[in-house]
């Protein structure tokens, strides 16, 4: 089963709100991920952290990869339609190819 | 270039039924990887490929499903006896296959499995 709890479940903003979520784990990673979902579609990365503590940015995303290598938040800032969506925290073990676990995602609804 | 396609895009089966997922991964890519999705849910490995053997199977939920590559590139996942649980959209991932830090994987649109 899966070893990432992602929070919130589901977020209701305005246009250009801030946005931020996050995952845990019982686990360490050494590389934590972010992906967008979109319906019909499959996950798409948004954002790649591979050392504990680094902070990337990505236009308007930030991401960083907890201190403990067992947690990772992303934020959204300025908020515009098209980042409505589902996001995936995912954790990996190694390096390398290899499987990745995935969190339960974040629905992003915004309202203009 | 292409990325990852899958086919069927859907698949409606009975219970009992077999059926056959199709991936073509990013040509040069010898990292190939299952997933499931089931409604509401996050992926969830079911096995991953480099070239042409699984190096990773642990995933797979029981002997009803198999999985191959023969060739290195087109993969095929292979549900036997379908259960009204294997309902789920299944995703392919594709990866460059190095030991390196950076190792990206591309997913495809996935397969809709329902069975019915």
């Amino acid at each position: 089963g899966q070893q990432l709890n992602q929070s919130p479940q589901s977020m209701f903003i305005q246009e250009g709100e801030d946005v931020s979520m996050n995952c845990t784990s019982s686990s360490i990673f050494n590389t934590w991920l972010w992906y967008k979902q979109d319906p019909g579609e499959g996950p798409v990365l948004l954002i790649a952290l591979y050392k504990a503590g680094e902070l990337t940015s990505n236009g308007r995303l930030t991401a960083q990869f907890g201190i403990t290598r067992k947690d990772s938040f992303l934020n959204i800032s300025a908020s515009i339609p098209s980042d409505v969506g589902i996001y995936f925290c995912a954790g990996q073990l190694g390096f390398g190819a290899q499987k990745l676990v995935f969190g339960q995602g974040t629905r992003l609804t915004i309202n203009p | 270039g292409a990325g990852v396609s899958q086919t069927p895009s859907n698949k409606v089966t009975e219970k009992g039924k077999y059926v056959e997922l199709r991936c073509d991964p990013i040509s040069g890519h010898t990292a190939l990887y299952w997933y499931r999705q089931s409604l509401g849910q996050g992926p969830e490995f079911l096995i991953y490929f480099q070239g042409t053997g699984a190096a990773d199977d642990s995933g797979l939920p029981n002997d009803r499903f198999f999985a191959v590559r023969p060739e290195g590139s087109v993969s095929t996942l292979k549900i036997q006896r379908t259960e009204r649980g294997d309902s789920a959209v299944y995703l392919c991932a594709s990866s460059l296959g190095t030991s390196g830090i950076q190792e990206t994987q591309y997913f495809g649109p996935g397969t809709r499995l329902l069975v019915l």
